[in-house]
């Protein structure tokens, strides 16, 4: 496997459900991040984890629940979700930025594209 | 506050003819940078051109070109020579300061090369 993977590429679940979302980068970096991706809006950053710790939280419901185990793995737990909820969700990662320089290129996964019914 | 504008929801565009998408941004912070980043509809982000603050020249990347005018605060990319593989949402992005993260996103423009 190369790049960022994710897994499951699609998911339906009801809003009783608990599921999970896994991303795996094979790129040696070591920040991590969630996206959710809604129709008609710009993507919204949801989790930020650099060098295994959580650095940024957008503000995100708690019925989501990011965990780092290491900096290759990155997964965001699911439960009782709502059909807002219902969207394309993007891992990506990159190198944590170091020094003075604002340049840090991220890379992105596929995607999970979630249905919360 | 962090924005990022892109004013053109779609566009349509013959093959082989070059192509501007246009973003506009809003930022306070002297230190920046702008990403261009390719949506096709596999889902996958795709990383096309950067360009920062304190660059002097504009940034090229093979058929990707980026219109750099730091007082209007625009980047606009520009494709030369479209091809229909360039058929996809297309979405500026701004980094600010050092140590920061955040890449924060326009709403994307979706561009359809016509053959």
């Amino acid at each position: 496997e190369t790049g960022v993977t994710q897994t499951p590429r699609h998911l339906v679940m009801g809003m009783t459900n608990k599921k999970s979302l896994k991303c795996e980068q094979h790129l040696g970096h070591n920040a991590m991040y969630w996206y959710k991706q809604s129709a008609k809006k710009p993507l919204e950053l949801m989790f930020v984890y650099s060098l295994e710790e959580r650095v940024e939280n957008n503000s995100v419901p708690s019925r989501f629940s990011p965990e780092c185990p290491n900096s290759s793995h990155l997964f965001l737990h699911l439960h009782t979700l709502q059909p807002e909820d219902s969207a394309l969700y993007l891992c990506a990662s990159s190198q944590a930025l170091a020094g003075a320089s604002v340049y840090n290129e991220q890379f992105f996964g596929p995607g999970t594209r979630l249905t919360v019914l | 506050a962090q924005k990022i504008t892109q004013t053109q929801p779609g566009m349509f565009v013959q093959e082989k003819e070059a192509v501007t998408l246009d973003c506009t941004y809003d930022t306070s912070d002297p230190s920046y940078g702008l990403f261009w980043y390719k949506q096709p509809s596999s889902g996958e982000m795709i990383f096309l051109i950067y360009q920062g603050s304190y660059d002097q020249q504009n940034a090229t990347e093979g058929r990707y070109s980026l219109n750099f005018q730091k007082a209007r605060k625009s980047a606009n990319l520009v494709i030369s020579a479209s091809q229909l593989g360039d058929s996809a949402m297309y979405f500026c992005a701004l980094k600010i300061n050092f140590g920061n993260e955040k890449l924060t996103f326009g709403t994307g423009t979706r561009l359809t090369i016509i053959p």
